[in-house]
């Protein structure tokens, strides 16, 4: 079975300090996972996915099978980062499409 | 490009009553799915189709709840007999999958449709 927990509903933070969003998963294969994002009355969307390696909009978020996590971080808060956040797993074996979502993480920047 | 689009945006329906939310998914994707998105349990995974093979069903909560993918393109996702646990956010994403990159699939979401049932 797959399962993504993200433990914090809320997350408020001062704009310029550090942000960290908390992602544990468990799945007994090898995992795909992502990071989506839903600004205020837009759709959601993909903000990153672990096997890009990338950095989005000053994003990153590194997998960790010891500790099954994928934790979302950035060192310094922007206003415009206020939205929802949701991890997300997908299986890597063909034919095991759909993406398991956590429950959210509203994050809000404070002025 | 146009994105997935969805209708109706708003949907209010009496308890009992069939529902009916369409999904126009982007143009040349092969694959949809449907989500559910109640308040506080973030998105669930509904129902999934891949071109011609058989739809992943494992998501739909109960036998009230089906969907269709006609032509290999837009798609009705019904609810027959509705409940008010069906109170929702109904969200339809596709995607074009390779067999030689699966990994790089890409879901792209549509806006969603509310459904409010009395």
């Amino acid at each position: 079975a797959q399962r993504v927990t993200q433990p914090e509903k809320l997350l408020s933070v001062f704009k310029g300090a550090p942000v960290e969003l908390k992602c544990n998963y468990s799945y007994s294969g090898s995992p795909e996972l992502f990071w989506y994002v839903q600004y205020s009355r837009q759709r959601l969307q993909l903000l990153l996915r672990h096997i890009s390696r990338e950095s989005i909009k000053g994003f990153t978020a590194d997998l960790n099978k010891g500790e099954t996590s994928f934790h979302l971080k950035k060192p310094f808060a922007q206003e415009e980062d206020s939205a929802m956040y949701y991890c997300a797993l997908k299986g890597r074996d063909f034919g095991n499409e759909k993406l398991t979502f956590g429950t959210g993480t509203r994050l809000t920047i404070i002025p | 490009g146009a994105g997935v689009s969805q209708s109706p945006s708003n949907k209010v329906t009496e308890k009992g009553k069939d529902v009916e939310l369409r999904c126009d998914p982007i143009s040349g994707h092969t694959a949809l799915y449907w989500y559910r998105q109640s308040l506080g349990q973030g998105l669930e995974f509904l129902i999934y189709f891949q071109g011609n093979s058989a739809p992943d069903k494992s998501g739909l909560p109960s036998d009230r709840f089906s969907a269709e993918r006609t032509g290999g393109s837009v798609s009705t996702l019904t609810i027959q007999r509705t409940q008010q646990e069906d109170s929702a956010v109904y969200l339809c994403a596709s995607s074009s999958i390779h067999r030689g990159t699966p990994m790089m699939e890409t879901q792209y979401f549509g806006p969603g449709t509310r459904l409010l049932v009395l």
